[in-house]
Parts: C-alpha cells; structure tokens; sequence
C-alpha cells in the first residue's frame, strides 16, 4: 500500500538551531511530491513541489530535497515565526485516486 | 489575487442532520479537490474534479457523501444524515491547468457533529 510517514512527529528547537524533518514514501511510481505549511485554524499554504531524485529547491530558510525514497526539509536558523506545522504529501504516477496523499505532518516549534 | 475561499468557517450541528460546504475556487482554475482533516490524522482525499470531467469520487467514505461542480466554479460537499465521526476540518484546493499540479488550498470548514 502506498504510504507517506513523516517524522518526527513534533520537533521543539531553539531559535537559530538547524534541524532536518523527514518525509518518506513508498510509492509504486512518484509523480511529484509537495510540502506544505499549515498554521492553526488554517489551510495547507504550498511550500515547495519535488519531481525527481536529485531535485532541490530553497525558500527563505527552507530547502527541499528528494531522493528515491524520502524527502527533507532543512531549516536552517530558524526563526520563532517559522513555527508550524508541515505537511509533505505525494501524488501518484499511476492509478490511485487523483487527489495527494499527505504524512501526518510534523508540528514544529521554535523557541525564542 | 483572490485565493480559495470557502464558507461557513465553523458548522456545528446535530447528528442526523444534513449539512452544505461552500467552496470557491481560484479564478481559471479547472481542477478542484475536497480533502477531510481529522484532529491526529493526515488529510485525506475525497472527491477529485476536472472540468467538465467525470469527478473521481474514490475518496468518498460513504454514500453520505456527495459533491457537486458548476462548470469550473463553485462546489458544494454534502454530508446527509451527519455522524459524530464527521466532525473534522474539511479543506478544499484548487489547481490550474497551466502546467503544474501545485494546489492551492482554502481555509478550511471546521465541522462539528453534536
């Protein structure tokens, strides 16, 4: 069965300390895979879209990378305003339903 | 520019009753997508439209629930007979047929069932 496990499940950092959230797969064939941000009381605001092994994209303090089996999303120095939670889903290549499957998300807090 | 926008904010309502979810999608954005957020859980997906295509309803977890597109405008998710087990946030997303399958969410309907 198609899967998408993030970890960990809450992370609590200092402001300034770099971490690394996880997000892995298990997919018959990956045609993209999203992160998104999510605030409380909020929908899902789009971070940043992967297609390929290899790929990487930055925003801010944020980069994303995908390998064949699992994403990360690096924080580098992070701020107090960078507390959310984060959600990475994937969309299939083939078969399955046409909507994302989405981790269950990692709740991140920074502290000042 | 307008973003998603979905009506009400906050439902509550009795078991057994019937409820309406509002969404309106980005403006040129032909593909539109309901999700249901459960407290602890992921988002899960409900129902899939494409212009004037078939919806792919394989998410739907009951014959309870049912949407509807006009064109490539608004949907509405109907929920008959609600349940305390429907009590979720349900998120609606909408995506443009330029090129990326990015979407783009609303801020979500929280629905309690009392």
């Amino acid at each position: 069965e198609d899967q998408v496990t993030q970890s960990p499940e809450a992370l609590r950092l200092q402001e300034g300390e770099s971490s690394s959230l996880n997000c892995s797969y298990t997919v018959s064939g990956l045609r993209g895979l999203f992160w998104y941000r999510q605030d409380p009381g909020k929908g899902p605001e789009f971070l940043f879209t992967l297609y390929s092994a290899g790929e990487e994209k930055e925003k801010e303090r944020l980069k994303a990378t995908l390998t064949k089996k699992e994403s990360f999303l690096h924080i580098t120095a992070p701020k107090p305003e960078d507390s959310a939670t984060y959600l990475c889903a994937v969309e299939f290549l083939l078969g399955g339903a046409d909507g994302l499957t989405f981790g269950k998300g990692t709740h991140l807090i920074i502290q000042p | 520019g307008a973003g998603v926008s979905q009506s009400p904010s906050n439902k509550v309502t009795e078991k057994g009753k019937d409820v309406e979810l509002r969404c309106d999608p980005i403006s040129g954005h032909t593909a539109l997508y309901w999700y249901r957020q459960r407290l602890g859980q992921g988002l899960e997906f409900l129902i899939y439209f494409q212009g004037n295509s078939a919806p792919d309803k394989s998410g739907l977890p009951s014959d309870r629930f049912s949407a509807e597109r006009t064109g490539e405008s608004v949907s509405t998710l109907t929920i008959q007979r609600t349940q305390q087990e429907d009590s979720a946030v349900y998120l609606c997303a909408s995506s443009s047929p330029s090129g990326t399958d990015t979407q783009y969410f609303g801020p979500g309907t929280r629905l309690t069932v009392l």
